[in-house]
Parts: C-alpha cells; structure tokens; sequence
C-alpha cells in the first residue's frame, strides 16, 4: 500500500501569511493527488485534484504543486476562514489519505 | 446536481454485521467507480475501498483493515451502492461516506456506524 505522509501534523500563522503544506508518497503517484479542506461537523471538501488543478469555486490563493512523490498546498495569503484540516488524497489504484494538517489562525 | 444518499447506519454490537446503502442521483452511476470512506471520532480521513465500474470490470479492491470483513457491491439497476461490514470491531465506529471516481468532489452528509457493546 502506498502511505501518505503529511507534514506539519499542526500550524499556526497569521492572516496574511503565506501557508505551505507538505504531502509526501511512499511511492510515485505521478499526479494522482487531491487536497481537501475539512471543518469541524463538516464533510471534506475538494480544493485541488491531479496536484495542481484547482476545483472550481475555489479561491485562487490556494494552489498545488508537484509530480511523483512529493506534493505541496499553498495558500498564498491566509484568511480566518482557512482554519480547518487539510488532508492529501493519492487516488493511484488503490486510494489512501494523509494523516491531516491543523491550520490555526494566531 | 449529484446527490448521494447514504443509509443503514446505527449501533451494533461486536461481531455483528451491518449493510450500508447509498443511492446516487445527478451522474450516469453504471459508468462511475465508486469508493467507500469513512472518519473514526476525532480522527482523519481512511479509505475503505472501492469498486470499479462493469465496464471496467466490476472488480473490487479494499483496505487493509477491513479486508476479508467488508465487502461493496452495486446494483446499477438502482443507482445503488452497498457496504457490506461482517465482524464488526469498535474500531470501526465511524461516519461512513460514498464516494464517486478517483477524487471526490461530491460529499453526502455521511452516515455514522457506531460499534459497542
């Protein structure tokens, strides 16, 4: 089975701030990712599919990146409504997500 | 729009079998795969697993956990995907979700299981 590795578990940045999370593959996945925003009580939402096409509806501060084994999610200035736990999706085969990253605002 | 329903939760005991239902609406179901996932209290994403389209084979793949205790069938007939869940562990209280296609763009509101003695 192919593991995804999240990284940071947790962060904390300011409104503004330009947030950079890091999804990592025990394998090549080629582009086979997506990334999700989920809130608390709330189902996951798609921001992002084969790594760097953004779904619609979705802002444009939020951007993906990568190929292979090792993905990024960008949002280029957080906002308060950004606080929630993203998690990366490899979608290769089989399907298996991240362990989730906390986004808090200070 | 796409919809998909899910249904069949509840409270079981250990070892008891449960069958969840989702009916979908808004796509031509025959032609999508569709996966399983679901969220334990507290905790991330899993995937449970998933079952292809017939024409693609109709095959099915499923995740390590519940591998030989879970089986996912589907009746195109009813735009209707099931989750069969034999030998039920507490560890497999969650909120269960169905999903379509390889990512998922379309979430339902999800359907808790809750095993307990």
């Amino acid at each position: 089975d192919i593991q995804m590795t999240q990284s940071p578990s947790t962060l904390s940045a300011s409104v503004g701030d330009r947030v950079t999370i890091t999804c990592r593959a025990s394998q090549s996945i080629s582009s086979w990712l997506a990334w999700y925003q989920q809130k608390p009580g709330k189902a996951p939402k798609l921001l992002i599919y084969r790594a760097s096409s953004l779904e619609s509806g979705v802002p444009s501060r939020f951007s993906g990146r990568g190929s292979g084994t090792e993905f990024t999610l960008t949002i280029s200035s957080l906002q308060p409504d950004d606080s929630a736990t993203y998690y990366c999706q490899h979608y290769n085969g089989y399907s298996g997500f991240g362990q989730g990253t906390k986004v808090e605002i200070k | 729009e796409v919809q998909l329903v899910e249904s069949g939760g509840g409270l079981v005991k250990p070892g008891e079998s449960l069958r969840l239902s989702c009916v979908v609406s808004g796509i031509t179901f025959s032609n999508v795969w569709m996966s399983w996932v679901r969220q334990a209290p507290g905790k991330g994403l899993e995937w449970v697993g998933r079952i292809k389209s017939k024409t693609d084979g109709g095959t099915t793949d499923y995740a390590a956990p519940v591998k030989g205790r879970f089986s996912i069938s589907r009746d195109d007939s009813k735009n209707t995907l099931y989750l069969h869940m034999n030998s039920l562990e507490t560890e497999d209280t969650a909120v269960y979700y169905c999903l379509d296609g390889g990512y998922f763009d379309y979430w339902g509101q999800g359907i808790p299981v809750t095993v307990s003695s």
